[in-house]
């Protein structure tokens, strides 16, 4: 099956610092990219669906400011938490799909964010 | 509104049956997933059904109604590696996946 990739596995910061987490599909290309983020025992949130080469959407109540994504190519997706807050720590989960909508989104092994 | 329901957790025994029910309210519809997510792991995908009827995969099978809005999962012979969380997400008209909560699966020996 199709591979996604997620770097870093986990990270610590300091409150007010900047993370950047990648997505990569390794053996594919991914047409639409998605942004998850899991609080514990919770269900899986979207935060945004971006398309290569264009501008992600965000769901409401999602900052896109403080949330930046970019998907700059068929295989890599950035998603940069600014100035990031203790509220923030959570697990960042990134999924890949190839062409049509009805496909199989293919998901990362995410990552999980600590801020202090 | 766009609604998943299904139970916040089940219990089951080692080698036994479970069935996992899930019912949906969505704007359109386009398929329904099951995925399998263990703590701290990222989910992965077991079924997808976008006709009624059952898929059958292994220890694995999958039912959709899409008169009813209801959807099951049935795991057999479990093993005590089955003990996890089980999503059920439905692909609406606009293609995009609406995530119930997830079912969250104990397996006593």
């Amino acid at each position: 099956g199709a591979v996604v990739s997620q770097h870093p596995s986990w990270v610590i910061c300091k409150s007010g610092t900047s993370v950047k987490i990648e997505c990569r599909s390794l053996d594919f290309q991914a047409t639409t990219m998605f942004w998850y983020r899991q609080f514990p025992k919770q269900s899986l949130m979207l935060m945004a669906t971006s398309n290569e080469g264009s501008k992600a959407t965000y769901e409401q109540g999602v900052e896109k400011d403080k949330f930046l994504i970019n998907h700059a190519s068929l295989t890599l997706s950035t998603l940069t938490v600014t100035s990031a807050h203790p509220e923030d720590s959570s697990f960042y989960i990134c999924s890949a799909r190839e062409g049509e909508s009805y496909n199989e989104q293919f998901f990362g092994p995410g990552t999980r964010l600590t801020v202090l | 509104g766009q609604n998943i329901d299904q139970p916040t957790e089940m219990t089951a025994t080692e080698g036994a049956i479970v069935q996992i029910n899930c019912t949906y309210q969505t704007s359109g519809f386009n398929g329904l997933f099951w995925y399998q997510q263990h703590a701290g792991e990222a989910p992965t995908f077991l079924s997808y059904n976008v006709l009624d009827g059952l898929e059958e995969k292994g220890r694995f099978s999958s039912f959709l109604s899409r008169s009813k809005g209801y959807s099951y999962l049935l795991l057999k012979e479990l093993q005590m590696k089955d003990s996890a969380s089980y999503l059920c997400a439905v692909l609406d008209s606009n293609y995009q996946l609406i995530w119930g909560a997830g079912t969250k699966l104990i397996i006593k020996p």
